[in-house]
């Protein structure tokens, strides 16, 4: 069992449309990070929060919109996005500091298509 | 731009057999993670090396960093039809920020 949640799991949209991804973690990590994955491919990082503050966005196009509610909740606004963003968008935590910092607690994804 | 090259890309072989993936770079790493992932779930973390020379190993797997900590292998020893999957390495280059290899897809057929 995973112990980042991700919802939905599954997401069907339209070009017009507004949604959101979300993502909690209870296991005190202070970095929440969103990936976005095609297939057969690594993941591709996009934000990074570090103590609920955006430390890293990586030229990520603005209908991305990352928000980090508090330090167990990490959210991805979505708004007029392209099929080309259908992709499986994963987040993950990890510690910082020198033990153990870096290492990604992932989710199980959610899978996102864009018709 | 820092490149980790990790290979071979797709490896399909029977159970019981050996099998060793590679991940190479030109640069130094701070450390070394191997993730495996399945289909339609997030990649897991099955260890991270860290010393130059060090060996690592998780029942039948066995991890190696590099000793300039520029390349890291995994290998896997009888594998087995559990082991399939994609194979993803990833170099620390600093708190928040790894550097991926493009996978390895196994495949371990009964």
């Amino acid at each position: 069992d995973t112990e980042v949640t991700q919802t939905p799991k599954h997401l069907v949209m339209g070009m017009t449309n507004k949604k959101s991804l979300k993502c909690e973690q209870h296991m005190g990590h202070r970095a929440m990070y969103w990936y976005k994955q095609k297939a057969k491919k690594p993941p591709e990082l996009m934000f990074v929060y570090s103590y609920e503050k955006l430390s890293i966005n990586e030229s990520v196009p603005s209908r991305f919109s990352p928000e980090c509610p508090n330090s167990s909740l990490l959210n991805l606004h979505l708004h007029a996005l392209q099929p080309e963003d259908s992709a499986l968008y994963l987040c993950a935590s990890s510690r910082l500091g020198t033990k153990g910092a870096g290492e990604l607690f992932f989710g199980e994804g959610s899978r996102l298509t864009v018709l | 731009t820092q490149l980790l090259e990790q290979s071979p890309q797709f490896l399909s072989i029977q159970e019981g057999e050996n099998l060793t993936v590679y991940c190479n770079s030109s640069s130094v790493f701070s450390s070394l993670q191997w993730y495996r992932q399945e289909p339609g779930e997030g990649p897991v973390l099955l260890v991270t090396v860290v010393t130059g020379g060090e060996v690592k190993k998780l029942k039948r797997l066995t991890f190696q960093f590099g000793d300039a900590r520029k390349d890291s292998s995994l290998h896997i020893t009888a594998a087995q039809p559990g082991d399939t999957g994609l194979y993803l390495c990833a170099g620390g280059r600093s708190n928040y920020q790894l550097i991926w290899g493009a996978g390895t897809k196994l495949i371990i057929k009964p």
